[in-house]
């Protein structure tokens, strides 16, 4: 099975400011690479696809980058509706998802 | 819109089975693999398996083979996860996700709500 870690695990920022997660897969997944962002309560929401592909409706802030076995995703300015948990899933091989950032409030 | 929609809470008691339902509308069913997700209190998001609503294909995560069924009714337009053996530590959300078709496997661009399963006795 494919392992997805994600760092840090938690991540404090305020609004802003640049802030960057990273994935890292246990082997090469090319850019099979999904970033999700889910609310307390909520269901995930899918901010990027293949890697650095933005879905449709999520702001140009985000971006998502890297290829192989390391992952990005960054925030350009982060916004107060922003400060979420944030998870990468793999979808190579199976589906495996990342521990989760959780992005809260300096 | 395009939406899945998934039943209500459930309780249940250790031993017993669940049965959660995933209704889609607003796409073509048949054109979208679904996929469930769990995820328990406080954690993360757990892959359990997916379901091809076209032709009943399925893939199960290692981890819940043989506790773990799913179907689906295409007059519905409803896909179904069944977990038996419950224990305590299943308590969790539930969450049903469609599956994107911009590559032949792709990320799951659309979710329901979750429901809620608790196991108590």
């Amino acid at each position: 099975d494919i392992q997805m870690t994600q760092s840090p695990s938690t991540l404090s920022a305020s609004v802003g400011d640049r802030v960057t997660i990273t994935c890292r897969a246990s082997q090469s997944i090319n850019i099979w690479l999904a970033w999700y962002q889910q609310k307390p309560g909520k269901a995930p929401k899918l901010l990027i696809y293949r890697a650095s592909a933005l879905q449709s409706g999520v702001p140009s802030r985000f971006s998502g980058s890297g290829s192989g076995t390391e992952f990005t995703l960054t925030i350009s300015s982060l916004q107060p509706d922003d400060f979420a948990t944030y998870y990468c899933q793999q979808y190579k091989s199976s589906r495996t998802f990342g521990q989760g950032t959780k992005v809260e409030i300096k | 819109q395009v939406q899945v929609v998934q039943s209500g809470a459930e309780v249940k008691t250790p031993g017993a089975s669940v049965k959660v339902s995933c209704k889609a509308s607003g796409y073509t069913f048949t054109r979208h693999y679904v996929h469930w997700v769990r995820q328990a209190p406080g954690q993360g998001l757990e892959w359990m398996g997916m379901i091809n609503p076209s032709d009943g294909y399925r893939v199960y995560a290692q981890k819940f083979q043989g506790r773990v069924t799913m179907t689906w009714d295409t007059s519905a337009s409803t896909v179904y996860l069944e977990l038996s053996r419950l224990r305590y530590d299943d308590s969790a959300v539930f969450f049903c996700a469609r599956e994107g078709i911009h590559d032949s496997d792709d990320a799951f661009d659309i979710w329901g709500q979750g429901t809620m399963v608790t196991v108590s006795s």
